[in-house]
């Protein structure tokens, strides 16, 4: 069955450090793979896509992801975290195999960026 | 460009009552999709239009139903309301009706509280 999991409900880091949001999925054929930025109150905002290409994917506002087909992974990533970044963030994946384009979403992981 | 419009933005209804969200896709944008945010969890897929036709269904009952105009704009209707029906109602649009490398970009929201 299609799913993703992001196995942290919250992420907690300094500002200036890096962060890392982690995001593992299941799906039968090649995955595409989405992530996600929401603030309070406001809808999604899109980061960035894995469609096919490079592993390394750079989106929006300095963040990238890591697609590594192994570990069914998409980790997205920030070299140094600014306060602005505190939110909630959502990986999704749409699977390639069949007709169903419906995106499966995680849950969610709700990062704060500390002073 | 203006990005994709909800409106209302805040619904207060009671139980038993109809409700009717509206969404104005991105220009040349001829997909939008609607989502079902409940706090605390990820979107929960409702409908995908393209086209002007369904192109997919979430496991949602009977009472909920959209539809798509020619101008893409499009409309979701939410027929005798049950608490558990407030959320954040989102719309999402996108140019390629759900191809997987498609990508969604959303509205603000339609925060719907049922009393």
């Amino acid at each position: 069955a299609q799913s993703v999991a992001q196995p942290e409900d919250q992420v907690n880091v300094a500002e200036g450090n890096p962060l890392t949001v982690k995001c593992t999925y299941s799906v039968s054929g090649n995955p595409y793979l989405f992530w996600y930025v929401q603030y309070p109150n406001r809808g999604l905002q899109f980061l960035l896509k894995y469609i096919t290409g490079d592993n390394l994917v750079k989106g929006s506002y300095g963040f990238e992801a890591e697609f590594n087909k192994s570990q069914t992974s998409f980790h997205l990533k920030k070299p140094s975290a600014l306060v602005s970044d505190s939110a909630l963030y959502f990986c999704a994946v749409r699977d390639g195999a069949g007709n169903n384009r419906k995106l499966i979403w995680g849950l969610g992981t709700s990062l704060a960026v500390n002073p | 460009d203006a990005g994709v419009t909800q409106s209302p933005t805040h619904l207060i209804k009671t139980r038993g009552q109809q409700v009717t969200l509206r969404c104005s896709p991105i220009s040349g944008h001829k997909s939008v999709s609607w989502y079902q945010q409940v706090l605390g969890q990820g979107p929960q897929f409702i409908f995908q239009y393209y086209e002007k036709e369904e192109r997919g269904r979430g496991n949602f009952p009977d009472r909920f139903s959209a539809r798509q105009f020619p101008n893409y704009s499009s409309e979701l209707n939410v027929n005798a309301l049950l608490l558990g029906d407030s959320a954040l109602y989102l719309c999402a649009s996108s140019s390629q009706g759900g191809t997987v490398r498609d990508t969604q970009y959303f509205g603000p929201g339609t925060r719907l509280t049922v009393l």
